[in-house]
């Protein structure tokens, strides 16, 4: 079955930049999404079709896709944007989500 | 305003059937725009998805729960239903309905419910 993966966790100081990575078989063949769920929360999306952003998100956020990584960038960051962090793909008619990775701001 | 409710027992016993309802208000589950999915996620644990349902009835599963899952409509009360059978304790989870926008170049999923936690235990 296809995989994503992610890194467990990234650190990041306040007004820095934050990347998170997600990696998988040909997946810039594919359409990526990211999700943000912080704690207690159901998970927001924040990014689809690649790199584009939904009404609302702001333009800290921003995304690629190419080769086998997908990657979210967070410029800028700042306390509200702690939380877990999910890419996803469709492979196969199944969707796939990665593993996450917990972004702490500090 | 679209809003997603999942509504259902947040207890089961082990071998019995899970059943789960998910209310959607803002949107029709009748247009060819979205499918309804539902989505769980494992105490401390990522999101796995379950399968999803087409306005039109059809019906797609991950392998992992095509066995013992199965996905339902009901236009006229604008909801969607999830029943897993034979649950056992790795089914104790919070279970997430949610709007995927369909479409060649979408299959993100914009809108989810706050989710509804079962657990699986005698």
């Amino acid at each position: 079955s296809y995989e994503l993966t992610q890194p467990p966790s990234v650190s990041v100081s306040p007004g820095q930049t934050a990347t998170i990575t997600c990696s998988g078989d040909r997946l810039g063949t594919k359409f990526a999404s990211w999700y943000q769920q912080r704690p207690g929360q159901s998970p927001v999306l924040v990014i689809h079709q690649d790199d584009k952003r939904p009404s609302g998100i702001p333009d800290r956020f921003s995304a690629s896709n190419s080769g086998s990584t997908a990657t979210l960038t967070i410029s800028g960051a700042q306390p509200a944007d702690e939380a877990d962090y999910y890419c996803q793909a469709w492979d196969n008619n199944v969707a796939v989500f990665g593993g996450g990775t917990k972004v702490t701001v500090l | 305003q679209v809003l997603l409710q999942e509504s259902g027992p947040g207890l089961v016993k082990p071998s019995q059937t899970l059943s789960l309802t998910c209310t959607v208000s803002g949107a029709s589950i009748s247009t060819a725009k979205y499918y309804w999915n539902w989505i769980r996620q494992h105490p401390g644990e990522g999101l796995e998805w379950i399968g999803r349902i087409y306005y039109s009835g059809g019906v797609y599963f991950n392998p992992s729960v095509k066995s013992r899952a199965t996905i339902s409509q009901d236009t006229s009360k604008n909801q969607f239903s999830l029943t897993l059978t034979s649950v056992t304790s790795a089914d104790t989870a919070v279970y997430y309905c949610a709007r995927e926008v369909s479409g060649p170049q979408r299959g993100d999923f914009d809108y989810w419910g706050q989710g509804a936690l079962v657990t699986v235990s005698s």
